[in-house]
């Protein structure tokens, strides 16, 4: 089976600029979940979607927001880019939940806001 | 040893040592426990978990040690070798009614020397 993917893999943005992370899970697994991480404040949940609904959130801003589709494939959304969004994104999808099953990690995006 | 939220600790072991990577978690209420290897430029990877009703998990050259009663959670991989060398996250997971929160420790960076 093909792992999770995330595309692109690096990015830079500009402060105020918007940017869309797309991230593709494991064939079958129907929750996705996105994280962020940096060497400050390490790997940081942002939210959870299963079957096209958000069904937890973290603590980050409504800029932060994101989507499921109907083919589990998951968009996360930043909106007003600041410098402290640069950060590499993680997404992990997990058969049906994250705390019973198994999560598995993409390779990430690296977000760069100049 | 680790922290959730503290600084990234080190860990350098010979080749064939044993190591052992240590956690303490936050909350008494955690009720599920996951084990994470990050090398660089690469997602986490699941090693092993341990759910609370248990207090000791042995995988293939790892076993996760949970001492409920003083939040510690420990990872101890026998034989090291150059390929365990990582940052090795610890996250703890509290299930609150039907949502959950999954927290992430900062990590700790094993360095295994041939």
């Amino acid at each position: 089976k093909a792992g999770v993917t995330q595309t692109p893999r690096y990015l830079i943005k500009t402060r105020g600029q918007q940017v869309t992370l797309s991230c593709s899970p494991i064939s079958g697994h129907r929750s996705v979940s996105w994280y962020q991480q940096t060497p400050g404040q390490g790997l940081q949940f942002l939210f959870e979607y299963f079957s096209e609904t958000q069904r937890n959130k973290g603590n980050f801003p409504g800029r932060f927001s994101g989507r499921q589709f109907s083919n589990s494939r998951s968009e996360m959304n930043v909106s007003t880019l600041e410098l402290g969004d640069s950060a590499l994104y993680l997404c992990a999808s997990s058969l049906r939940t994250p705390w019973a099953d198994t999560q598995y990690f993409g390779p990430g995006t690296r977000l760069t806001v100049l | 040893g680790e922290s959730v939220g503290l600084h990234l600790p080190t860990l350098s072991v010979q080749e064939g040592d044993n190591s052992i990577i240590n956690c303490a978690y936050s909350n008494s209420a955690s009720d599920y426990f996951i084990w994470y290897k990050q090398e660089s430029g690469k997602g986490p990877q699941f090693i092993i978990d341990i759910r609370s009703n248990m207090d000791k998990r042995q995988g293939q050259r790892v076993t996760v040690l949970l001492n409920k009663t003083v939040k510690h959670l420990s990872l101890q991989i026998a034989a090291t070798q150059p390929g365990d060398s990582a940052v090795y996250f610890c996250a703890e997971n509290i299930r609150v009614g039907s949502n959950y929160k999954l927290t992430f420790g900062k990590g700790t960076l094993l360095t295994v020397n041939p």
